[in-house]
């Protein structure tokens, strides 16, 4: 079966980083995304990783390694508005995209 | 700017009682589909379509049919409601064949059904 874990919840605080984890087992592999979900809202696009490696953009970045099956999706300077949840997504095989049930993330001040 | 527009945005209903979730794209996209959304599980993925006039089934289709007429829209419909099917659900759209697959998502619908 395909198979996509994330961390239920995780705390930080106010100017910090972190780090949240996603791995996968999936048939085929055409990419992983990461959206956020702030809380009653729709998700947003974050990311997508197809190529293994960092890909930064702004306080986010997105990493992948495709042969361990994992990506992490980094958050610097973390500010109040980041208390969201961010759901990580691959596109498997057959281009259908599989998702993480999210890790929501709280940020104290 | 309007994007994707769903409606209603909540709704309780009756077991039994047939509903109708609507949503309109304005952003020509080809490729449609529904999700719905529970505590502590991914998007699940109710229904697609690629482009007008076909559509597939996702891995959750059961109690639920849609259609795709045109471009623009994709309703989804529950003939006979069940309390399982409480939940919000999300249309969402993408450029078909996008590299990138990024997804555009409506509001949501969160669903009630007593």
């Amino acid at each position: 079966g395909q198979n996509i874990d994330q961390p239920t919840e995780m705390t930080a605080t106010e100017g910090a980083i972190v780090q949240i984890n996603c791995t996968y087992q999936t048939s085929g592999f055409n990419g992983l995304f990461w959206y956020q979900q702030h809380a009653g809202e729709a998700p947003t696009f974050l990311s997508y990783n197809v190529l293994d490696g960092l890909e930064e953009k702004g306080r986010f970045s997105s990493f992948l390694s495709r042969s361990k099956g994992y990506s992490y999706l980094l958050l610097k300077e973390l500010q109040m508005k980041d208390s969201a949840s961010y759901l990580c997504a691959v596109l498997d095989s057959n281009y259908q995209l599989i998702w993480g049930a999210g890790t929501k993330l709280i940020i104290k001040p | 700017i309007a994007g994707i527009t769903q409606a209603p945005t909540s709704q309780i209903l009756a077991a039994g009682r047939r509903m109708t979730l609507r949503c309109t794209q304005d952003m020509r996209h080809n490729a449609m589909y529904w999700y719905r959304q529970d505590l502590g599980l991914g998007l699940r993925l109710i229904h697609y379509s690629n482009t007008a006039g076909t559509t597939g089934k996702g891995e959750v289709p059961d109690g639920y049919s849609v259609s795709r007429a045109n471009t623009d829209d994709f309703p989804l419909t529950l003939a006979s409601a069940v309390p399982s099917q409480t939940s919000v659900y999300f249309c969402a759209s993408k450029v078909e064949g996008a590299g990138t697959g990024e997804l555009f998502f409506g509001e949501g619908s969160r669903l009630t059904v007593l």
